[in-house]
C-alpha cells in the first residue's frame, strides 16, 4: 500500500527558510515522479513543484528561485526546501506521487503538512 | 498560465440527483484535464484524468467529457459521499494549474 507521510511544517518568519519532508512507503521515490502542493486556508490548491523519475524539476512561477524539491533515495524521502518565505506561502502543504503510466496526475497523496509565516 | 475557471461555485443538490460540474480552459488543453474531490480535512483525491478515464477504484457513476477548452463532471446519481469540493486541473503546459473548485453542499 502507497503511503505518503509529510512532515516538517512549522510557524516561520517572513524570511525564513524551512525544509518539509514527505517520507514514502509501498514505492520508490526514485522510480515515480513526485509533486509538491499547496492550499492556502479556505482556499484553492497551487501546484508548487515536481521531481520526475529522471531527475528533471519544474517550478511554479511564485516559488522558482527560491523552493527546491529533492529526493533521497536511500531514505526514501522527498524534500521540499524552502528559503525566503513569504506570508503568501502560508499554505497546507501535500506531497503527491504521479500515478504510473500518467505523468503529472497526482494519485497517492499524504495528509498535509502546515507552513505558517508571520511574524 | 493557463487559467481554468470551474461553475458553478457551489451546487446544491440532493442526494439522488445529478450534479454536472463544468471547468473551461483559457486556452485548449487538448485532452489533459483532470478532476479531483477532496472532502474537509481531507487531501484530495484523483476520479478523472485526461478528459474521461476513471482512477483507480472510482464509482461508476463519475464521469468526465470534453476536450479543447470546455470539460464536464457528471455524478449520475449522488451519494451522500459525494457531497464534496471538486477541481479541475490540466497538465498540458507549465505550470500545473487547478481550477477554483466547486462546491457540491446537500439542498
Amino acid at each position: 500500500e502507497v503511503q505518503l507521510v509529510e512532515s516538517g511544517g512549522a510557524l516561520i518568519q517572513p524570511g525564513g527558510s524551512l525544509r518539509l519532508s514527505c517520507a514514502a512507503s509501498g514505492f520508490t521515490v526514485s522510480s515515480d515522479s513526485m509533486t509538491w502542493v499547496r492550499q492556502t486556508p479556505g482556499k484553492g490548491l497551487e501546484w508548487v513543484s515536481i521531481i520526475y523519475s529522471g531527475g528533471g524539476t519544474y517550478y511554479g512561477d511564485s516559488v522558482k528561485g527560491r523552493f527546491t524539491i529533492s529526493r533521497d533515495n536511500s531514505k526514501n524521502t522527498l524534500y521540499l526546501q524552502m528559503n525566503s518565505l513569504r506570508a503568501e506561502d502560508t499554505a497546507v502543504y501535500y506531497c503527491a506521487k504521479t500515478m504510473t503510466g500518467a505523468n503529472n496526475w497526482f494519485d497517492s497523496w499524504g495528509q498535509g503538512t502546515l507552513v505558517t509565516v508571520s511574524s | 498560465e493557463i487559467v481554468l475557471t470551474q461553475s458553478p461555485a457551489t451546487l446544491s443538490l440532493s442526494p439522488g440527483e445529478r450534479a454536472t460540474l463544468s471547468c473551461r480552459a483559457s486556452q485548449s488543453v487538448s485532452s489533459y484535464l483532470g478532476w479531483y474531490q477532496q472532502k474537509p480535512g481531507q487531501a484530495p483525491r484523483l476520479l478523472i484524468y485526461d478528459a474521461s478515464n476513471r482512477a483507480t477504484g472510482i464509482p461508476a457513476r463519475f464521469s468526465g467529457s470534453g476536450s479543447g477548452t470546455d470539460f464536464t463532471l457528471t455524478i449520475s446519481t449522488l451519494e451522500p459521499e459525494d457531497f464534496a469540493v471538486y477541481y479541475c486541473q490540466q497538465r498540458l503546459s507549465w505550470p500545473l494549474t487547478f481550477g477554483g473548485g466547486t462546491k457540491v453542499e446537500i439542498k
